[in-house]
């Protein structure tokens, strides 16, 4: 079983607040990365991290920040969230090789702003 | 840009049935290609992964095909159960920045 996690599994904050999203795996992998899901709607790219001290946005433009210190650790941060915030977000990472390798997915983040 | 598609994009079987599910990519040149199951409220779990360089790639009821040229993967469920009743997702990498594009999901229901 792949060991990549988050938390917190599901939170609901107010407008105006600062929230990170953690997310943490122990295999090792270089790569990382971030997806957004709305229900029923397709995953959208958000941020992913090559290796410690990279980080570049992805297709989905998003007002959140990540970083990228330590190799198992790769946070989301979004300063102030707004209600249009409100999403899954899933943390995943791979190996960094040029094919082959299968991503791992963590449960996802619900985030709810009222 | 790639983009890739799923049809249909809702399924509901009786137990028992074989069915498939298909993904369509409009860029051929990929590294890869991942079948992935999602559960209402979870994350996803990877089903089945093929290079580029294969054809097809089974596990246990699963048989997931790949046609670059054509730009099709299908996913064959043999003898379907309620337990695989999830939203199936096929994703695929490549390009100048090796990122994972992922379908639209085809949202699966298998009656008892």
């Amino acid at each position: 079983e792949a060991d990549i996690y988050q938390t917190p599994r599901y939170l609901v904050i107010g407008t105006g607040k600062k929230i990170t999203l953690e997310c943490s795996q122990t295999m090792g992998h270089d790569k990382m990365y971030w997806y957004q899901q709305d229900p029923g709607m397709e995953l959208h790219l958000i941020h992913y991290s090559y290796g410690v001290n990279s980080t570049e946005k992805g297709d989905l433009s998003s007002e959140s920040t990540v970083s990228r210190i330590r190799t198992e650790h790769f946070p989301l941060t979004l300063e102030s969230a707004r209600p249009s915030h409100t999403s899954q977000y899933l943390c995943a990472s791979s190996e960094a090789t040029s094919s082959g390798n299968t991503i791992y997915f963590g449960e996802g983040s619900w985030l709810t702003v009222v | 840009k790639q983009e890739v598609t799923q049809i249909p994009a809702a399924l509901s079987v009786p137990e028992g049935e074989n069915l498939v599910l298909n993904c369509s990519f409009t860029d051929s040149a990929i590294y890869n290609l991942q079948w992935f199951r999602q559960d209402p409220g979870k994350g996803l779990t990877s089903l089945l992964l093929i290079q580029s360089s294969q054809r097809e790639q089974t596990s246990g009821r699963l048989n997931a095909s790949l046609d670059k040229s054509s730009g099709r993967s299908t996913l064959y469920i043999a003898a379907s159960q309620p337990g695989d009743s999830a939203t199936y997702l096929c994703a695929v990498r490549g390009g100048a920045t090796n990122k994972l594009i992922f379908g639209t999901g085809t949202l699966l229901a298998v009656q008892p």
